[in-house]
């Protein structure tokens, strides 16, 4: 079965300090992964994606993401980290399983502290 | 949220009825998704559309319904039988239904008393 996994639900970091959220997944072929930010009553807002190529994934707001196939692990990471940061953050994988499907993990919450 | 609308931001209903929440989109996208939301549960897909006229079942489509008359619109009623509506309730659209990222509305939030 393909799964997501954010082993973390709360993330705590200072400001300018670099930040790490975690994710790991579990799929029968090739995947395709994606992270979200959620700030609060709002709806889900694309970081950035690995699909294929280089496993230095570079996104929105500073953001990056290493692809690791090894350790089945796509983990979110900013050298620095801005309050404004803090919000809910998505790790999704899309796979083939008799058509695309897109599972989304349970999230981890970033709190940025100044 | 650009390109995806969703309303009302906040709606309220008494157990028993059903109620309609509206998701358009002006993305010029194929395919639109519906998902709920809990906490601590991530997002679960309620039904999603490949193309106008045709919808498919999600993981959690009991006591839910769609319809997908138009590209632009892909509303979603919320019927007496879905045991426990009370969620935030969010819509994609995507270019279609491969590799691409999803593009959400603001949300609705559904409090059923």
């Amino acid at each position: 079965a393909q799964s997501v996994a954010q082993p973390e639900d709360q993330v705590n970091v200072a400001e300018g300090n670099p930040l790490t959220v975690k994710c790991t997944y579990s799929v029968s072929g090739n995947p395709y992964l994606f992270w979200y930010v959620q700030y609060p009553n709002r709806g889900l807002q694309f970081l950035l994606k690995y699909i294929t190529g280089d496993n230095l994934v570079k996104g929105s707001y500073g953001f990056e993401a290493e692809f690791n196939k090894s350790q089945t692990s796509f983990h979110l990471k900013k050298p620095s980290a801005l309050v404004s940061d803090s919000a809910l953050y998505f790790c999704a994988v899309r796979a083939w399983a008799g058509g695309f499907k897109t599972i989304f993990g349970a999230g981890t919450r970033l709190f940025v502290k100044a | 949220d650009g390109g995806i609308t969703q309303s009302p931001k906040y709606l309220f209903r008494k157990e028993g009825q059903n109620v309609t929440l509206s998701c358009e989109q002006n993305l010029n996208h194929d395919a639109m998704y519906w998902y709920r939301q809990d906490p601590g549960q991530g997002l679960r897909l309620i039904y999603y559309s490949q193309i106008v006229n045709d919808f498919q079942k999600g993981d959690i489509a009991e006591g839910y319904s769609v319809s997908r008359e138009k590209k632009e619109s892909f509303p979603l009623t919320v019927t007496s039988a879905q045991k426990n509506p009370t969620a935030f309730y969010l819509c994609a659209s995507s270019p279609d239904t491969g590799v691409y990222e999803q593009y959400f509305g603001p949300g609705t939030r559904l409090t059923v008393t």
